[in-house]
């Protein structure tokens, strides 16, 4: 079985421009995560999707970040403008199930923002 | 206070020595308790996820439980080199959101 599917894995952009990272998760896993993590901390959540439904997005800065997730299948987020506190790893996670203990980590996307 | 608190380490253990990781939480309705391992450069995967108080062994790991002192904690016996790496502690409140702690560093000598 395939795991959850991050692209790109590295990423350099310079201040205040766009940037977007795509994951695909786990076949048939209904619950797709993306948390941002800096050096040193853990995972923080910045939106959670059941299908197609954003459920919390709670911790999404939308004044920059956006999210989708057409079809209920892979997603996409989007920084528009980056700014150098942005420079961090992009996690990607998966589950079948809103309550499905464990979450399928994807390899992640690093960002570095000059 | 953050919602999730573990000591940042960094651990070390001598190999075949037992690993004490320790986690808070501040929510009190928090109901599932997750152990992520976390290589170097890494992704986080789970290794344990403890529900009831108590404890819950799982080959050399032991995941321990009281919610009533909302701690939770992780024994790694017989501890080797391929252990060491950071250990997140999450924790999942009924709504379904998880917040993860910032982890334990680990490191295991020879």
């Amino acid at each position: 079985e395939a795991g959850v599917v991050q692209s790109p894995r590295y990423k350099i952009i310079e201040k205040k421009q766009p940037v977007a990272f795509w994951c695909n998760p786990i076949s048939g896993h209904n619950t797709l995560y993306w948390y941002l993590q800096n050096l040193g901390q853990g995972p923080e959540l910045l939106i959670r999707y059941e299908n197609e439904e954003a459920v919390d997005d709670s911790q999404l800065p939308k004044d920059r970040f956006s999210a989708e997730r057409l079809k209920g299948v892979d997603s996409t987020l989007k920084i528009q403008p980056a700014e150098l506190g942005d420079s961090a790893v992009y996690l990607c996670a998966s589950s079948p199930t809103p309550g499905y203990n464990e979450q399928f980590f994807g390899p992640g996307t690093r960002l570095t923002v000059l | 206070q953050k919602e999730v608190e573990q000591n940042s380490g960094p651990l070390s253990v001598p190999e075949g020595a037992i690993a004490s990781l320790n986690c808070t939480y501040s929510d009190r309705v928090s109901q599932s308790f997750f152990w992520y391992r976390q290589y170097s450069g890494k992704s986080p995967e789970l290794i344990m996820s403890i529900y009831s108080n108590g404890d819950k062994e799982d080959g050399r790991f032991t995941a321990q439980l009281n919610k009533a002192s909302q701690y939770v904690s992780l024994l790694i016996r017989d501890s080797q080199p391929s252990d060491s790496a950071t250990y997140l502690c999450a924790v999942r409140s009924n709504a379904g959101k998880s917040t993860f702690g910032d982890g334990t560093t680990l490191t295991v000598k020879p």
